[in-house]
């Protein structure tokens, strides 16, 4: 059963590039065909999707964040990351990794989350 | 950015039943399979209902879902203390081509 970690600093100074990890384990991130997430909440609020990642490498993005963010795939490491540019208190939240397989619509399994603080 | 609405909060005593609504949009809820999930305080969201009406494995038939148009709604029978969480329905949104995930506002449910 695929299970997924978030890792990466739990603090980024504004302007700065927030970096996060999230290994999967239990599976292989290559094989299948399955799209790996990134879904944030700030402190009290709602869900929100950021992007995704298909295992062929395609990405698409939420169009409010699209400029700033990057998904990758790191085949190597069963890794898959997100990086999202110029961060401001705004994008204060826990970070949760998702996925779900090809074909289908919901996210299960999801990481247990990380908590990233936008501040100086 | 929620574009799925749902009522802020619902309450009812233990062993009654809540229902959650989630009202949406021909190009979401209307064309697309809505999944629900359950969020218990300080944890990450579970997958309770997807496909508008099926449960995962190991989700107790007290929980079901039902979709009408472009509004979905989630049911609670038997409620339990447990079940005091935060609720989300989800589901794709095919007004852009690339495709938008998009969840509700989100529901707290609450034990008397």
């Amino acid at each position: 059963q695929v299970q997924l970690q978030e890792s990466g600093p739990g603090l980024v100074k504004p302007s700065q590039t927030l970096s996060l990890t999230c290994t999967v384990s239990g599976g292989s991130i290559s094989s299948g065909s399955y799209y790996w997430s990134w879904i944030r909440q700030p402190a009290g609020k709602g869900l929100e999707w950021i992007g995704r990642i298909y295992t062929s490498g395609s990405t698409n993005y939420n169009p409010s964040l699209k400029s700033r963010v990057t998904i990758s795939v790191d085949t190597s490491k069963n890794q898959f990351s997100l990086k999202l540019s110029s961060v401001t208190a705004a994008d204060t939240a826990v970070y949760y990794c998702a996925s779900y397989g090809s074909g289908r619509s919901w996210f299960d399994p999801w990481g247990q989350g990380t908590l990233v603080t936008v501040s100086s | 950015q929620s574009v799925l609405t749902q009522p802020p909060s619902v309450s009812a005593a233990p062993g009654q039943k809540v229902t959650i609504s989630c009202s949406g949009s021909s190009s979401n809820i209307g064309n697309n399979y809505v999944s629900w999930y359950q969020q218990l305080p300080g944890t990450a969201p579970k997958l309770l209902i997807y496909e508008n009406n099926k449960r995962p494995s190991g989700i107790p038939d007290r929980f079901s879902g039902s979709k009408s148009g472009t509004s979905a709604t989630l049911g609670i029978t038997g409620l339990q203390t447990g079940d005091e969480a935060d609720y989300y329905c989800g589901t794709w949104d095919s007004s852009l081509s690339a495709g938008l995930y998009v969840f509700g506002t989100g529901t707290k449910v609450t034990v008397l």
